[in-house]
């Protein structure tokens, strides 16, 4: 079972458009962490939210923890080309290791 | 280039061969991480490491798989008779503590396909 379930799974959207996704569980975590990969990459990490509520913002990428600590979201603004890959949520399972969703994998067109 | 160091790249094997991935953590890290990704989907954890012990292993196959991460030397994957199925990207992590806040640095994978 996904521990971890992602939406959507897939996203394209023009160049400076917003865009919204989303990480649910039915479970509560610790911490939650976003990365982001590019083909032929590892991913790599862009946050970690841990205080249920907590907004962390990048430039132009806004991250919410859910108050409950079950979901979250990652918003982007005015989204550039350089922004498409594919987003990774992960959350610590019980033993305290993380367990990552499918992602979404967005496409920015110029 | 003091990031996770994989290789190779890219690793071709026949079916029923042996095939060995391989895992340099950063520099000062002691926890490795090994996961799989299939095209179009994301990362399956397999196996957390300490050195010289496996801590989680419950995300990799019983059979035909193993790890390791010797005192010295890089961190091993080992798939034994190699099946079709097994072709995937293979990733490493490290990070310097256990913990759920923890960062978890990648290496570039190595992308395994059987013929």
């Amino acid at each position: 079972t996904q521990l971890l379930e992602q939406s959507p799974q897939f996203l394209s959207i023009q160049e400076g458009e917003n865009l919204t996704v989303y990480c649910n569980s039915s479970s509560v975590f610790s911490s939650l962490q976003w990365y982001r990969q590019e083909p032929g990459e590892g991913p790599v990490l862009l946050v970690t939210v841990v205080t249920g509520g907590e907004v962390k913002k990048l430039k132009r990428l806004t991250f919410q923890f859910g108050d409950a600590r079950k979901d979250s979201s990652l918003h982007i603004t005015a989204a550039q080309p350089g922004d498409t890959g594919l987003y990774l949520c992960a959350g610590a399972d019980n033993n305290n290791d993380m367990r990552f969703g499918a992602g979404t994998r967005l496409t920015v067109k110029p | 280039n003091a990031g996770v160091m994989q290789n190779p790249r890219h690793l071709v094997r026949r079916r029923g061969q042996e095939a060995r991935l391989r895992c340099s953590p950063m520099k000062g890290h002691s926890h490795v991480y090994w996961y799989r990704q299939l095209p179009e989907e994301g990362l399956k954890f397999m196996v957390y490491l300490q050195k010289e012990n496996i801590i989680d292993e419950s995300g990799m196959p019983k059979e035909r798989f193993s790890a390791e991460f010797p005192k010295e030397g890089p961190s091993i994957l080992r798939i034994q008779q190699v099946v079709r199925g097994d072709s995937a990207a293979y990733f490493c992590a490290s990070s310097q503590w256990r913990g759920a806040n923890q960062p978890q640095h990648f290496g570039d994978g190595t992308r395994l396909s059987i013929l």
